[in-house]
């Protein structure tokens, strides 16, 4: 079956660092990938996302980049905020008639000023 | 505009209780799924609805029953509450099957 493997922290950072969270998975087929992240109090929101290998998902200077040949999608920023404190998702869909999202179990990132 | 939204936000019972969930949601969207998010396991998938009057189960459905008679409207059941219910769950709708817009959550407790 599918699944998504993420490192699960917490990850602590200084504002303005260097962001990396690891994500893999396993799939048959050619799925699609996201991130998602979740403030505290919140539910979840898309983040970005890539829908075939080699493309690039960005959003508010969060990317990452769909790699078939490690089945990986690691989620970086450049330089971290306060405001980036949150729990981050990693997770896939096959697509097709496969309705479901695969989540990995979240890490929890904290920035401090 | 309001998204997906979760009645009630907070919610204690006690165990063999019952009780419904209610999501909504406005953007018209075919797809409805309902999670439950534990410390340390992600979120996993209870029941999801394909469209109006269509339900199916998913991941961990066992102790809860759904029901979507309206296509804007998708409801979680527990019959008998047990404490391993004890979770936080969240609503989500979709348009196409993968990304998916989440409600805010309700926060369960079961004593």
């Amino acid at each position: 079956g599918n699944s998504v493997t993420q490192m699960e922290g917490p990850v602590t950072l200084s504002e303005e660092a260097f962001l990396t969270i690891n994500c893999t998975y396993t799939a048959t087929g050619y799925p699609s990938l996201f991130w998602y992240v979740q403030y505290p109090g919140e539910g979840l929101q898309l983040l970005l996302k890539a829908t075939k290998a080699d493309d690039k998902g960005s959003n508010k200077g969060f990317e990452a980049t769909y790699r078939k040949e490690t089945t990986s999608f690691h989620l970086e920023k450049g330089s971290v905020q306060v405001s980036d404190s949150a729990v981050y998702f990693c997770a896939l869909s096959e697509g097709g008639s496969n309705y479901k999202l695969t989540f990995g179990k979240g890490t929890l990132l904290t920035v401090n000023p | 505009n309001a998204g997906v939204t979760q009645t009630p936000k907070f919610r204690v019972l006690k165990t063999g209780q019952s009780m419904t969930l209610l999501c909504a949601q406005d953007m018209n969207h075919e797809y409805m799924y309902w999670y439950r998010q534990d410390p340390g396991m992600g979120l996993r998938l209870i029941h999801y609805s394909v469209g109006e009057g269509t339900t199916a189960k998913g991941e961990v459905p066992d102790g809860y029953n759904v029901s979507r008679l309206k296509k804007q409207n998708f409801l979680l059941g527990l019959e008998s509450a047990a404490p391993s219910q004890t979770s936080v769950y969240f609503c989500a709708s979709s348009y196409l099957p993968d990304t998916q817009y989440f409600g805010p959550g309700t926060r369960l407790t079961v004593l």
